[in-house]
Formats: C-alpha cells, sequence, structure tokens
C-alpha cells in the first residue's frame, strides 16, 4: 500500500537547521509531487513548499522563502525538508503529503521538531 | 494569499446527529477544496476530495458540497469514532492553505 515514512523526531538549538526525511513506497515516486506541512502545538497547518518528484521543481511559500529546501532522490525514493535559521517558533510538526494532481492523498506519519535552548 | 475562514471552532454532538462544518475561501477556488480528519497524534486522513467526491474507503456518512468559495463538510448519522478535528484545504491557488480547523466532540 501507499506509504510515507518520515525521519524520527529531532531536537536542536536556535540558529541550527535540521534535515527531515519521507520515504515513499507503493506506488511511482517520479509521477507524483511531495508537500511539506507543518502543525505548530495548538495551530492550524501551514504550508512550506512542494517538489515535483520527476522533474525536482520546487516552490515554496513566501514565508519560509530562503530558509527551506526541498530536494529529492529518486534512487532512493525519499524527499528530504531542510529549514536552516532555527527559531523557537519552527517548533512543530513536519507532515510531507504525496499530491497526484488532487490535493494532498496521502501523509507520512509527522516528525516532531523541538528547537530549544 | 487565498484565507480559508472556517467555522465553527468547536463543536459537541451526539451519536446520530447531523454537523455541517463550513470553510470559505476569499477567493474563487472552483472546486479545488479537500478536507481531512485527525485524531490526536495521528497524521490526517483524506476524507472529500474536490469539494463533492467522497474518498474510497470512507464512510458514505461524510459527504461535501459547494463551489467557488462556499464549502461544506457535513457528516449524518454521527458516531462516536468521528471524534476529531477536521480541517478544509485549498489546492487551486499558490501558497496553499488550510483552514483554522473544527474540533468535533462527540457527548
Amino acid at each position: 500500500q501507499v506509504q510515507l515514512v518520515q525521519s524520527g523526531a529531532e531536537v536542536r538549538k536556535p540558529g541550527a537547521s535540521v534535515k527531515v526525511s519521507c520515504k515513499a513506497s507503493g506506488y511511482s515516486f517520479t509521477t507524483s509531487a511531495l508537500h511539506w506541512v507543518r502543525q505548530a502545538p495548538g495551530q492550524s497547518l501551514e504550508w512550506m513548499g512542494w517538489l515535483s518528484a520527476g522533474n525536482a521543481y520546487t516552490r515554496y511559500s513566501q514565508r519560509f522563502q530562503g530558509r527551506v529546501t526541498i530536494s529529492g532522490d529518486t534512487s532512493a525514493s525519499t524527499v528530504y525538508m531542510e529549514l536552516s535559521s532555527l527559531r523557537s517558533e519552527d517548533t512543530a510538526v513536519y507532515y510531507c503529503a504525496r499530491d497526484e494532481g488532487n490535493g494532498m492523498d496521502v501523509w507520512g506519519q509527522g516528525t516532531t521538531v523541538t528547537v530549544s535552548s | 494569499e487565498t484565507t480559508l475562514t472556517q467555522s465553527p471552532a468547536f463543536m459537541s454532538a451526539t451519536p446520530g446527529d447531523k454537523v455541517n462544518i463550513s470553510c470559505k475561501a476569499s477567493q474563487d477556488i472552483d472546486d479545488d477544496m479537500n478536507w481531512y480528519q485527525q485524531k490526536p497524534g495521528e497524521a490526517p486522513i483524506f476524507i472529500i476530495q474536490e469539494a463533492t467526491t467522497l474518498v474510497p474507503g470512507i464512510p458514505p456518512r461524510f459527504s461535501g458540497s459547494g463551489y467557488g468559495t462556499d464549502f461544506t463538510l457535513t457528516i449524518n448519522n454521527i458516531e462516536s469514532e468521528d471524534a476529531a478535528y477536521y480541517f478544509c484545504l485549498q489546492h487551486d491557488i499558490f501558497p496553499y492553505t488550510f483552514g483554522q480547523g473544527t474540533k468535533l466532540e462527540i457527548k
């Protein structure tokens, strides 16, 4: 079945970077896009950006422009999200989600990133 | 940016009730509206696509309606397992945006 499995929880200090992975299985990786979305404690969800797995085209939310990089490794069916210059407000659960043209359908299990000194 | 105004933020229902959750977009998004259910500590589950289409495997007591700027998620004959957080997503205009969510409690 279609699955997105994310890397484990991370703790970082302010100013550091974090890189979260999302490994896809059960479908043709290069025919879809993958989004990154985050959910801070008690907040709604926030779209960060996406990558088209077939051609590596990326698009980012202006809110994160310059701090987020989404990349992919087609040989490993894996997408990565790196967020730099972390601050306490970046403490959140980060999700990857597949998109085959009708918005996000399958989601990863989420990765908790905690930013604390 | 397209703002999605979702209401109510919280609602309480009794098994067997019918509930409606609204999501209003700040501009026309055609039918590019999806609905999701999320339980605590779990990933979101896709329940309605393209405003009105039930995702395969989702119980038919869930339905969606609307087009353009006004959308509604309806749950008929509520069951205790429907207690969850529900949110809408517009995927018509970048950046994609989400509603603020609705917490549904079952008495």
